[in-house]
């Protein structure tokens, strides 16, 4: 059964760095990519990026390009969103998915999100 | 940068045909893909490459496409498909991917 598993809420203040996590199982985490999603308080769902485990190829919308960095480490099956700087507009839900193919794909299986509150 | 627009809102009585649309000048050029979410969940696929139905999802949810617009269809709405649904594609080079804005499904 493929299974994605995230870390847990998280409540930091603005200038923070953060790193979430997303663990996958189930399958070969190396031979699909992984993405995250974005979901504001009360808002649409918003395509942040996808990583690639086996040979750690990113790719970014162009709204989120450097402003998060997605990464992943294969040897734990687990791939990362990572702010170096929290902004108050950074509060969200992070959902994590397995992604079919490159950006023109979809997301299969699903985390059950981590919530990141940003607030002084 | 590259949009996927929907309406709204859509609402519909239970047992009819609901409608969702989508569209964007690269469709023609790039799959979409159907997101359900329901409230404090996260989302489940149920249309995929514009038409194919993943394995679970009930046969009354299909999608097809006609040149910059694809569109959801509930055949026989029941209450438990009130929920917001996304469409998902990406922009005309498939460099990166959008979500539309999503659409609210209220069966009356």
């Amino acid at each position: 059964e493929v299974q994605l598993v995230q870390s847990g809420a998280e409540v930091k203040k603005p200038g923070e760095s953060l790193k979430i996590s997303c663990k996958g199982s189930g399958y070969s985490f190396t031979s699909y990519w992984i993405g995250w999603v974005r979901q504001m308080p009360g808002k649409g769902l918003e395509w942040m990026g996808i990583i690639y485990p086996g040979d750690s190829d990113t790719r970014y919308s162009p709204s989120f390009q450097g402003q998060v960095t997605i990464s992943a480490d294969k040897s734990i099956s687990t791939a990362y969103l990572q702010w170096s700087s929290l902004k108050a507009s950074d509060t969200a839900m992070y959902y994590c998915a397995r992604h079919e193919g490159v950006a023109a794909g979809s997301f299969d299986y699903w985390g059950q999100g981590t919530l990141v509150t940003v607030s002084s | 940068s590259y949009e996927l627009t929907q309406p709204p809102s859509v609402s519909v009585s239970p047992g009819q045909t609901a409608r969702i649309t989508c569209s964007a000048d690269a469709l023609p050029k790039q799959y979409a893909y159907w997101y359900q979410q329901k409230p404090g969940q996260a989302p489940v696929l149920v249309i995929y490459k514009d038409s194919e139905r993943p394995s679970g999802i009930p046969e009354r949810f299909s999608g097809s496409s006609s040149g910059t617009t694809v569109t959801l269809t509930i055949s026989g709405v029941q209450a438990e498909d009130e929920a917001d649904y996304y469409c998902q594609s990406a922009d005309s080079s498939g460099t990166y991917g959008v979500f539309g804005g999503g659409t609210k499904l209220t069966v009356l």
